[in-house]
């Protein structure tokens, strides 16, 4: 099936810090690829879509200058976290939508873990 | 409110049962996904209906979508210790490419 990565697996960085998180589709294109964040025993919550070649969508509570996205290509799309914060650790997860004989596939990366210290 | 509803929260089998996990919602579902996510892992994806009506099966895993395409389910046929981990369903609500997660069900496979 379909692949998805994500860089880097784990990050731990100091307040105030900001980190930068890739997603990459690497057998197949994606013009849209979505993030999302899990914090400990909760569900996946959807922060935002990211549309290849244009600005990103935010879902309603998710501050866009903190949470900076760019879809550069077809196959990569970033995820910045700006002057993080402790309150910002938590398991940052992107999906990449992969399209197939008509049908919208969403593939996952295995996530990346942020830890803010 | 939770637009998805999986039920149980959690549950513990006895290895070789079987077992269902439910996922409903008040509206309907455009695109209803199965995935397995290992604790602070990612998704691991195990299928997606569409279809009301619609069934698929993939090794010991049959997931069902109702003809109203309101809710799924999920069976796990004979269950091994490696079918453990978090069961999520996940949905396009609102017919926008986003899915909706519900809140997750934990399976435990006793020995």
């Amino acid at each position: 099936g379909a692949v998805v990565s994500q860089h880097p697996s784990r990050v731990i960085c100091k307040s105030g810090t900001s980190v930068k998180i890739e997603c990459r589709s690497l057998d197949f294109q994606a013009t849209t690829m979505f993030w999302y964040r899990q914090f400990p025993k909760q569900s996946l919550m959807l922060m935002a879509t990211s549309n290849e070649g244009s600005k990103a969508t935010y879902e309603q509570g998710v501050e866009k200058d903190k949470f900076l996205i760019n879809h550069a290509s077809l196959t990569l799309s970033t995820l910045t976290v700006t002057s993080a914060h402790p309150e910002d650790s938590s398991f940052y997860i992107c999906s990449a939508r992969a399209s197939s004989g008509g049908t919208d596939t969403q593939y996952f990366g295995p996530g990346t873990r942020l830890t803010v210290l | 409110s939770q637009e998805l509803e999986q039920s149980p929260q959690s549950l513990i089998v006895q290895e070789g049962k079987n077992l269902t996990i439910n996922c409903t919602s008040s509206k309907t579902l455009y695109g209803l996904y199965w995935y397995k996510q290992k604790y602070g892992e990612g998704l691991i994806f195990l299928m997606m209906l569409q279809k009301g009506g619609e069934e698929k099966s993939h090794e010991k895993i049959t997931a069902k979508l109702d003809e109203k395409k309101q809710q799924s389910s999920l069976h796990i046929t004979a269950s091994q210790p490696s079918h453990a981990g978090i069961y999520l369903c996940g949905a396009d609500v609102h017919r926008d490419d986003k899915i909706i997660f519900g809140k997750g069900t934990r399976l435990h496979i006793l020995p």
